[in-house]
């Protein structure tokens, strides 16, 4: 079935540093991506629509600076936290949709645990 | 805009007995999609069961099945004979068919008690 890899699984970063979150879809081309943010007991929280080849759709309230995307292929598609800081810890979560039926699910990443100290 | 609500933060069951989980949804469309996801202590995400608006029928997937409820805007969750393994936090989410953004509900914690 299909498959969404999401890397890393953790990470830690000073605060100020930037880290990069990658998402692939592994057996299918996503032509679209999301990326989702998740507060501990809290729901999922979508911070922006990824398009391949195009500029990322943000959400109301979330910073493109500082979190930016890139959706260089068909497969791939990339979150950068840029210099981040404690707040910024949470758990980032990455989807992709099957490409040619309008009507498929979202397939989730594993996502990925931010720590900033 | 569209939301979800799922009333209950969490809930109990014995194995091998039946729970129902809660979804409320409000919408001014008229064809979209409903789903359920379960997202176990390791996180990832796993799609359960989805229905579409404009099918009258219940979805059912083995154990697990719906109970929509179009004019009341109600979408709940039935899982039969409860397993140790279903144990974890359940999503409600709505897709509208005009975009592919998903709402989902706050979760219910489902405890499966042995």
């Amino acid at each position: 079935g299909a498959v969404v890899s999401q890397h890393p699984s953790r990470v830690i970063c000073k605060s100020g540093t930037s880290v990069k979150i990658e998402c692939r879809s592994l057996d299918f081309q996503a032509t679209t991506m999301f990326w989702y943010r998740q507060f501990p007991k809290k729901s999922l929280m979508l911070m922006a629509t990824s398009n391949e080849g195009s500029k990322a759709t943000y959400e109301q309230g979330v910073e493109k600076d500082k979190f930016l995307i890139n959706h260089a292929s068909l497969t791939l598609s990339t979150l950068t936290v840029t210099s981040a800081h404690p707040e910024d810890s949470s758990f980032y979560i990455c989807s992709a949709r099957l490409g040619g039926s309008y009507n498929s699910p979202l397939h989730f990443g594993n996502g990925t645990r931010l720590t900033v100290t | 805009a569209q939301t979800v609500t799922q009333s209950q933060p969490e809930m109990s069951v014995q194995e091998a007995e039946t729970v129902t989980l809660s979804c409320t949804y409000d919408t001014s469309e008229s064809d979209y999609y409903l789903f359920w996801y379960k997202q176990p202590p390791s996180r990832q995400m796993i799609l359960v069961i989805r229905q579409e608006a404009y099918k009258q029928q219940n979805a059912t997937e083995n154990r697990f099945s719906v109970n929509f409820q179009k004019a009341a805007k109600s979408f709940s969750l039935k899982i039969s004979d409860s397993q140790l393994g279903d144990a974890a936090m359940y999503f409600c989410a709505y897709r509208s068919v005009r975009t592919y953004k998903y709402i989902f509900g706050t979760g219910t914690r489902l405890k499966v008690l042995a």
